[in-house]
């Protein structure tokens, strides 16, 4: 079936040091979206990129969605310890079904 | 700014009891979701609704579960008899359209099956 696998799991960093998370779709997405969900929070709308090799950003935030639109990425400069927390990708399957598929998530801890 | 809510915040139930979660949606939004997050896990898809009809759902929501739309503001989330395998944080969300734009979640309701 359709999955989106998102690594890595797990990430520990140095507050100060970058972070990149990926996620792989095994079909092709119409568009990808990316959450961030605190300890204890609910999920919470960072971004939306829909067209091929799309860019984007967000002050320490950058988005990436790839070429064939089957992969993207997140990559966070100079971490700080607000950015702790999961971060969740979301692909919207682009076949006829246009199922949200959620990757299993990133948990992000910064040492201070 | 609209904000989705839920209640209640937290429920503890026996195993075998019924719970219904509430959930109001963003007012002008047309599709309605619940998921779920067992501690520390990913977000599961439980179901989608639209037009006052399930648009879909997944292996998770079988027939002990039940949505309902029963007026024009709640959005809500029965699960019959409840398992201990049920306990989870239940996050509602809705947005304004089927397959794009930001999903509005709610800030959860868990549910302790004891």
């Amino acid at each position: 079936g359709q999955q989106v696998m998102q690594i890595p799991q797990y990430q520990h960093v140095q507050e100060g040091e970058d972070f990149t998370t990926y996620c792989n779709s095994s079909t092709t997405l119409s568009n990808i979206q990316w959450y961030k969900q605190r300890p204890g929070g609910h999920p919470v709308f960072l971004i939306q990129l829909v067209k091929s090799g799309e860019v984007k950003k967000q002050k320490r935030l950058t988005f990436q969605f790839g070429e064939a639109k089957k992969n993207s990425s997140l990559h966070i400069t100079a971490t700080q310890t607000t950015d702790v927390g999961t971060y969740f990708c979301a692909g919207v399957d682009a076949g006829n079904n246009r199922k949200l598929i959620w990757g299993l998530g990133t948990s992000l801890a910064v040492n201070p | 700014e609209p904000e989705v809510t839920q209640t209640p915040s937290h429920q503890v139930t026996q195993m075998g009891q019924e719970v219904i979660l509430r959930c109001v949606p963003i007012s002008n939004h047309l599709y309605f979701y619940w998921y779920r997050q067992i501690l520390g896990q990913k977000v599961e898809f439980l179901v989608s609704f639209y037009n006052n009809e399930i648009s879909e759902k997944s292996e998770i929501f079988d027939d002990q579960f039940s949505v309902e739309r029963p007026d024009g503001s709640n959005f809500t989330l029965k699960i019959r008899s409840t398992k201990l395998e049920d306990s989870a944080m239940y996050f509602c969300a809705s947005r304004w359209q089927w397959d794009t734009g930001e999903l509005f979640f709610g800030e959860g309701s868990r549910l302790t099956v004891l």
